[in-house]
């Protein structure tokens, strides 16, 4: 069973048109929850750690947000700049290695 | 602050020979790791230095990887005797020890004829 679970695994939007994507993660004792946006063939690009539910963070037209067993990444009135990969991935505690998820591919239409 | 870096960015060899890659890891991070990704997937964990020391490997990496960070401060991976299977995006990345967030570098596109 996988640890991080990300859905949908693609996403097609209006610009402007907003939506969630979801990250659901099965591991005890979370140490931390990261978001990356990762650009066609390139490193994952750092946006967000959440550690403890009901915790938010915002950047720009996104806004992360964390629960026991889930974590949404909020796209508001998308561009399509904001077209790319979104991944997600957990540090269980006790360790110092995130497991990532297969990452969501966000395509933002003009 | 120039970010981690990577090096070469594309690597193409022929099956059976030996490649190294080379990382520098931002100058205040005392953590590097290393990672393998291929297409419609998440990095998956190869191996974790705190400083000079490796830590952690994972179950799941061959005998023919090998990694050392000799001074605590860049990053060799060597994959020797390499095989098809090994084509992919080799990502660094590095961390302070708080927070944990990861930096990553540009990647490795390794393709293995």
């Amino acid at each position: 069973e996988d640890q991080v679970t990300q859905s949908p695994e693609a996403l097609r939007l209006q610009e402007g048109e907003s939506s969630s994507l979801n990250c659901s993660y099965t591991v005890s004792g979370l140490r931390g929850l990261f978001w990356y946006r990762q650009d066609p063939g390139k490193g994952p690009e750092f946006l967000f750690t959440l550690y403890s539910a009901g915790e938010e963070k915002e950047k720009e037209r996104l806004k992360a947000t964390l629960t026991k067993k889930e974590s949404f990444l909020h796209i508001t009135a998308p561009k399509p700049e904001d077209s790319a990969t979104y991944l997600c991935a957990v540090q269980e505690g006790g360790s110092y290695i995130p497991t990532f998820g297969r990452g969501t591919s966000l395509i933002v239409h003009p | 602050d120039t970010g981690v870096s990577q090096d070469p960015r594309h690597k193409i060899t022929k099956r059976g020979q030996n490649v190294t890659f080379r990382c520098d890891p931002i100058s205040e991070h005392n953590r590097l790791y290393w990672y393998r990704q291929t297409l419609g997937q998440g990095p998956e964990f190869l191996t974790y230095f705190q400083n000079e020391a490796q830590l952690e490997k994972s179950r799941l990496l061959s005998d023919r990887f090998s990694a050392e960070r000799p001074k605590g401060s860049f990053s060799t991976l060597e994959i020797q005797r390499t095989e098809q299977g090994d084509s992919a995006m080799y990502l660094c990345a590095s961390s302070t020890a708080v927070p944990h967030e990861q930096y990553f570098g540009p990647g490795t596109r390794l393709t293995v004829t």
